[in-house]
């Protein structure tokens, strides 16, 4: 079985400074990693995905994600935020291969981007 | 952009009434999800649907439960004699297939059980 933990549910920082939000999971087996993002009054948007080689993914809107298998670790990062990067931020993992496609969640990370 | 939609966006009912969530997948997308999230805690999987049936299904998923795909674009859940418990976000997800499985995801329906 798989868990995510989301250690910090709120996070507040000023615009044009950099965020961490961090994510670790506990899998017994191998792991595909999300990030998803949820703006207000909206459905969830696939911010970036780990599968495979290089451990530092890209994504949308200037968030990258760096996987750390020895620390179970998939910390999602943006070096200068936006107000309109303020939204909830979600980080989820499915298991490798077999037929289980089911995304196991976090609980979340509000961030909060002020002026 | 295609996009997953989800009607109503809110729904009211009184415990003990059946209610009907409906979703509108990617159109050629061929797995379809139903997630739910209680105010406050996770997004919990409640069931993944491929080629007309169940393809797993969580322990939430019980047989108060049910999904369907009457045509060939709505997916729907049906939940029969609702509970208080059951108020939350249900938000359902279509993937295309293979891998990386990307799920779309609608914009949640809100259901509140009085």
């Amino acid at each position: 079985a798989q868990s995510v933990t989301q250690l910090d549910s709120q996070v507040p920082v000023f615009e044009e400074a950099p965020v961490e939000l961090r994510c670790n999971y506990s899998s017994s087996v191998s792991v595909y990693l999300f990030w998803y993002v949820q703006y207000p009054n909206q459905g969830l948007q696939l911010l970036l995905k780990y599968l495979s080689g290089s451990t530092l993914v890209k994504g949308i809107n200037g968030f990258e994600a760096e996987f750390n298998k020895s620390q179970t670790s998939f910390h999602l990062r943006k070096p200068s935020v936006h107000i309109s990067d303020t939204a909830e931020y979600f980080c989820a993992v499915s298991e490798r291969g077999g037929n289980n496609r089911k995304l196991i969640w976090g609980l979340g990370t509000s961030l909060a981007v002020n002026p | 952009e295609p996009e997953v939609t989800q009607t109503p966006s809110h729904q009211v009912t009184q415990m003990g009434q059946e209610v009907i969530l409906r979703c509108v997948p990617i159109s050629n997308h061929l797995y379809f999800y139903w997630y739910r999230q209680i105010l406050g805690q996770k997004v919990e999987f409640l069931v993944s649907f491929y080629n007309n049936e169940i393809s797993e299904k969580s322990e939430i998923f019980d047989d108060q439960f049910s999904v369907e795909r009457p045509d060939g674009s709505n997916f729907t859940l049906k939940i029969r004699s609702t509970k208080l418990e059951d108020s939350a976000m249900y938000f359902c997800a279509s993937s295309e297939g293979g891998i990386p499985l990307e799920q779309y995801f609608g914009p949640g329906t809100r259901l509140t059980v009085t």
